[in-house]
């Protein structure tokens, strides 16, 4: 049973510059949520999609965007990137309205 | 809005010896309670989780954490710990029945000592 993967696992970009990650939920859920952790901190909640919509948004600004395909996998946009991006970006899955999301390993995203 | 308050950022214990790990929430609301795990290089694990019924909830690798909502805690325990559960450790909210993100604390570094 796979769980939650994302891609790629690490990622240096520069300032201004547009990033893209993936995350393929767990095998049978349907909604994905992304999450920001920048070093000694703990996650922040940054979207999360269901039925290809967005339903629900963290404090982050409109740079932050995303999209989830029909079979339920996602993807995070980040456009003019800025120092302050780099964490590393975790995605969780799970059944809509349920508890407990799952967790991949993350995407380690620098800025330089 | 719901919020999460581990009381220590850092907890060194010994190989053997027991330990406990304290978070307190805010809420106004009820909620579940998670508390998940991260190894180096690693992204969340979860330990395990209160979502209706027994205050004393038991989770993976010994852990066990008690729910008390009059003290609005849920601390996580261990009574003899490895050098292998040295990690970083999240405690997590979500309203119940509501929006669906969790909200972390801060976390709180575990080092287990020979």
């Amino acid at each position: 049973d796979a769980g939650v993967t994302q891609s790629p696992t690490h990622l240096i970009k520069t300032r201004g510059q547009q990033v893209t990650l993936r995350c393929s939920p767990k095998s049978g859920h349907d909604t994905v949520s992304w999450y920001q952790q920048a070093l000694g901190q703990g996650p922040q909640f940054i979207f999360q999609y269901y039925e290809e919509e967005e339903r629900q948004r963290g404090n982050f600004p409109d740079r932050f965007s995303g999209h989830q395909f029909p079979n339920y996998s996602s993807e995070l946009n980040v456009n003019a990137l800025l120092l302050g991006d780099s964490a590393l970006y975790l995605c969780a899955s799970s059944f809509f309205g349920n508890q407990p999301q799952h967790f991949g390993d993350g995407t380690r995203l620098s800025i330089l | 809005a719901q919020s999460v308050t581990q009381l220590d950022s850092q907890v060194p214990v010994f190989e053997e010896a027991p330990v406990e790990l304290r978070c307190n929430y805010s809420s106004s609301v009820s909620v579940y309670l998670f508390w998940y795990v991260q190894y180096p290089n690693q992204g969340l694990q979860l330990l395990l989780k209160y979502l209706s019924g027994s205050t004393l909830v038991k989770g993976i690798n010994g852990f066990e954490a008690e729910f008390n909502k009059s003290q609005t805690s849920f601390h996580l325990r261990k009574p003899s710990v490895h050098i292998s559960d040295t990690a970083e450790y999240f405690c997590a909210v979500n309203p119940q029945g509501g929006s669906e993100k969790l909200v972390f604390g801060k976390g709180t570094k575990l080092t287990v000592n020979p």
